[in-house]
């Protein structure tokens, strides 16, 4: 069975740009969730899904947004991209709610920012 | 507040050495995994053990839920074993909170 797919892996934009990033979770799962990994602040939660519906949101700007659709396929979206947002973008997904569940990551998408 | 801290920072072995990682959690757990971050910065699962002990070859891991620690274990190490080692913790009475990562063992395996 196919992982968690993420696209896409590199990218460069520059300050004041949009990046659409897209996370594709494994067969039968409905629960993705979004982390940003930089090296000063570690693994970060952005975003976490449900069936279509926001569960839980981290401690980020309204910039970032995201989305769930119905093939449980999600889509995160950083609007006015400044330098600090150049990180690792990591995708999980598991079968149900977290709790219980084993979760699995994408490979991530590497965002720079110039 | 809710804390999942990792130790030791950093580790150097030779290649053949064994090694334990620890992971100590401040509440009661519903779930928690061992991932290792490849150089490529994919996270790949190692264990998901809120509780008991299991193994997977030269690796095995521990969790003493009612003292709040769990153990990674790596026998005869070998330099593909380099990377982060995270320990990542959802709490049992927290909520919604997602899953809280501590900041990784970071680990370099020598020839």
């Amino acid at each position: 069975k196919a992982g968690v797919t993420q696209t896409p892996r590199y990218l460069i934009k520059t300050r004041g740009q949009q990046v659409t990033l897209s996370c594709s979770p494994i067969s039968g799962h409905r629960s993705v969730s979004w982390y940003q990994q930089t090296p000063g602040q570690g693994l970060q939660f952005l975003f976490e899904y449900f069936s279509e519906t926001q569960r839980n949101k981290g401690n980020f700007p309204g910039r970032f947004s995201g989305r769930q659709f119905s093939n449980s396929r999600s889509e995160m979206n950083v609007s006015t991209l400044e330098l600090g947002d150049s990180a690792l973008y990591l995708c999980a997904s598991s079968s149900g709610q977290f709790s219980g569940n084993t979760i699995y990551f994408g490979e991530g998408s590497w965002l720079t920012v110039v | 507040g809710i804390q999942v801290e990792q130790s030791p920072p950093d580790l150097i072995l030779q290649e053949g050495a064994n090694s334990t990682l620890r992971c100590n959690f401040s509440d009661s757990v519903n779930n928690l995994q061992w991932f290792h971050q490849n150089p490529w910065g994919q996270l790949i699962n190692l264990f998901y053990i809120p509780s008991g002990t299991k193994q997977n070859g030269r690796l095995s891991a521990t969790t003493v839920a009612t003292e709040r620690y769990s153990l990674l274990y790596i026998s005869s190490s070998q330099t593909t074993d380099s990377g982060v080692y995270f320990c990542a913790v959802l709490f049992r009475n927290s909520g919604n909170t997602p899953l809280v990562f501590g900041k990784g063992t970071r680990l370099s395996v020598i020839a």
